[in-house]
């Protein structure tokens, strides 16, 4: 069936550093990816997608590009910022179902001042 | 804001002891969803309902979970006689129509965590 793997955290980077966060993903046909983020206390946000190969989708200064060749869709900002420690979460929705969003299992994030 | 609200935030139940979890999607949305999140994972779709139908159930629903939406807006989940493995948060989400904008996009509320002791 569809899933999604992404890259296990916790990850803990300085401010202003680069950060990747790596996912993948196996599905039928072709799904539409989101990064979820969750911040402390709040509900699932959703943060960017993208529907079809070869998309980027952006956001807050996030990006993330659908590479249907390598079945990826990396999370990447340039510069992070204290205020983005929060749990990211990549998702897939597939072509065949007008319901479910199947999520990975998170990375949490947090950024050293 | 009028978001996904859901109701109680928080639930300590005893097990044996039934709970229902209320949720208030976003007033247009005609798309409504249950998840539930363990500690450490991602969220797990539970089911769905269009309008007051419920289209698509979850094998993790089992047979002490029910799921309604009798009016098409509001949707109850209950849990009967519940487990310890039964805690969890609880998430509900809803969406617009297909044939509007952003119909890709659902919107999750805080979540019902729920602790069975």
């Amino acid at each position: 069936g569809d899933s999604v793997t992404q890259m296990e955290g916790p990850v803990t980077l300085s401010e202003e550093a680069f950060l990747t966060i790596n996912c993948t993903y196996t599905a039928t046909g072709y799904p539409s990816l989101f990064w979820y983020v969750q911040y402390p206390g709040e509900g699932l946000q959703l943060l960017l997608k993208a529907t079809k190969a070869d998309d980027k989708g952006s956001n807050k200064g996030f990006e993330a590009t659908y590479r249907k060749e390598t079945t990826s869709f990396h999370l990447e900002k340039g510069s992070v910022q204290v205020s983005d420690s929060a749990v990211y979460f990549c998702a897939l929705r597939s072509y065949s179902s007008a319901s479910k969003i199947i999520f990975g299992s998170g990375t949490r994030l947090s950024i050293r001042p | 804001d009028t978001g996904v609200s859901q109701d109680p935030r928080h639930k300590i139940t005893k097990r044996g002891q039934n709970v229902t979890f209320r949720c208030d999607p976003i007033s247009e949305h005609n798309r409504l969803y249950w998840y539930r999140q363990t500690l450490g994972q991602g969220p797990e779709f539970l089911t769905y309902f269009q309008n007051e139908a419920q289209l698509e159930k979850s094998r993790l629903l089992s047979d002490r979970f029910s799921a309604e939406r009798p009016k098409g807006s509001f949707s109850t989940l209950e849990i009967q006689r519940t487990e310890q493995g039964d805690s969890a948060m609880y998430l509900c989400a809803s969406s617009p129509e297909w044939d509007r904008g952003d119909q890709e996009t659902q919107y999750f509320g805080p979540g019902t965590r729920l602790l069975v002791l």
